[in-house]
């Protein structure tokens, strides 16, 4: 069954530092990979979107991603953290089987703390 | 524009209340969804709409009703809710119901059952 692992699940980093939220899959072939962010009491944001090809690149707000096959990996990844990127950052994996084709099985969910 | 809307943003009800809460989104996406968030969860599936008809229901108690009136709108009636019942309610749409359809969420109502 295909499924979503976020191992971290509370990080604190200093604004102006690098970060990594980690998300590791489970799934045969290639997998439909989302990473939404989630401020408090707001809906979810799209951040990126992984679907084939290419195994790095960026989306809105600096952040970067990056798909490692051998890993099973879909890493997200920040140079710079600024302190209006505190928020809650779910990694997702897209179904792709029969009547559920499209559904969303989503990680626990990394929350990200910055100090100043 | 990749803009979802619901309302209310807010809502409290007692447990012998009906309400419904409303969803729109005007990007002509034919799939749309209900989710239900409790705190510190990743929100959990109840309802998904193809082309305005129920495609799934997670097993969703009948205390939750979903309409899909037209293409643009989805509602979730509310009847005879329980205070476990209190989360965060978030709608979803996407272009097709397929395994490359990227969901794009409204920011949710927050439901207080009392």
């Amino acid at each position: 069954a295909q499924s979503v692992t976020q191992p971290d699940i509370h990080i604190t980093v200093s604004e102006g530092a690098s970060l990594e939220l980690r998300c590791n899959y489970s799934y045969g072939a290639t997998p439909y990979l989302f990473w939404y962010v989630q401020s408090p009491g707001q809906g979810l944001q799209l951040l990126l979107k992984y679907f084939s090809g290419d195994t790095l690149f960026q989306c809105i707000k600096g952040f970067e991603a990056e798909f490692k096959r051998s890993q099973s990996s879909f890493n997200l990844r920040k140079p710079s953290v600024h302190w209006s990127d505190a928020a809650e950052y779910f990694c997702a994996v897209a179904l792709n089987y029969g009547g559920s084709q499209g559904n969303l099985i989503f990680g626990k969910g990394t929350k990200l703390s910055v100090k100043p | 524009d990749t803009e979802v809307t619901q309302t209310p943003k807010h809502l409290v009800m007692g447990m012998t209340n009906k309400k419904s809460l409303k969803c729109e989104q005007h990007m002509g996406h034919r799939a749309m969804y209900w989710y239900k968030q409790k705190a510190k969860k990743p929100p959990e599936l109840m309802f998904v709409y193809s082309y305005e008809k129920l495609s799934i229901n997670e097993s969703v108690p009948s205390r939750f009703s979903p309409e899909c009136p037209n293409s643009s709108l989805l509602n979730l009636h509310l009847h005879a809710l329980q205070p476990e019942d209190s989360a965060l309610y978030l709608c979803a749409s996407s272009q097709e119901l397929a395994v490359a359809g990227t969901q794009y969420f409204g920011p949710g109502t927050r439901l207080l059952v009392l």
